[in-house]
């Protein structure tokens, strides 16, 4: 079965709103990050969080290891912010990431 | 500056065909790696290098041999195309193969369309 899974798929927020991505693991977890995939397909990496709360303007990660779940929130959303965030798993064997399916988020004006 | 860069940016081949993504980086990193982005799945793994020696290998397929010609080079060569080929590749690199996800960096993909 699919060892990270996010939710929701998609997300349509107006301009203002925060947003609150949510990430599940089924596995052991060995670190915990968030990137941040622009419309054109590039990768950018937004926090590498194995466990507790992270900041970045904007930008907060909360992972909880004996939970299994990370998320990211979003708060005052800008359009900019649009794109596609996905979560992926490091494993213990180096840096071989597994990957969620993504939250597709929209920020309307 | 693009500090990873891959070659082409899209690429559109027949089935049966042969074509190479070609990827370099320049951030003196010593371990690189690709990975598979379809319609149809996540973000997936398929290959890691370290000095320019597999370290690991998720591909099933023999039809996908990396080739590193040089330290910060790693090209992907993909024969006897198929449609479900096409997905974005993606080629990525870290200081170190045993380095944090945070210090893992993402080329911008090349789009390959199998028709």
């Amino acid at each position: 079965g699919q060892q990270v899974q996010q939710s929701p798929a998609s997300l349509v927020l107006q301009e203002g709103e925060n947003a609150e991505l949510q990430c599940n693991f089924s596995t052991s977890l060995n670190s915990m990050q968030w990137f941040y995939q622009r419309p054109g397909g590039s990768l950018v990496s937004l926090f590498y969080n194995p466990s507790g709360t992270k900041h970045s303007g904007r930008l907060t990660s909360t992972t909880v290891i004996k939970e299994r779940r990370s998320s990211l929130h979003i708060s005052s959303s800008q359009t900019t912010d649009s794109g596609t965030y996905l979560c992926a798993l490091l494993n213990n064997a180096g840096a071989k990431l597994t990957f969620g399916g993504g939250t597709r988020l929209t920020v309307r004006p | 500056d693009p500090k990873i860069i891959q070659k082409p940016k899209y690429l559109v081949a027949v089935t049966g065909s042969e074509k190479i993504l070609i990827c370099e980086q320049y951030l003196g990193h010593n371990a690189m790696y690709w990975y598979r982005q379809s319609a149809k799945k996540p973000l997936e793994f398929m290959f890691s290098y370290s000095y320019q020696k597999l370290m690991d290998n998720q591909t099933a397929s023999s039809r996908f041999q990396p080739q590193s010609s040089k330290k910060n080079h790693l090209d992907l060569q993909i024969t006897a195309l198929k449609p479900d080929d096409s997905a974005t590749y993606f080629c990525a690199s870290s200081q170190e193969i045993w380095a944090s996800a945070e210090t893992l960096y993402f080329g911008s993909g090349t789009r390959l369309t199998v028709l």
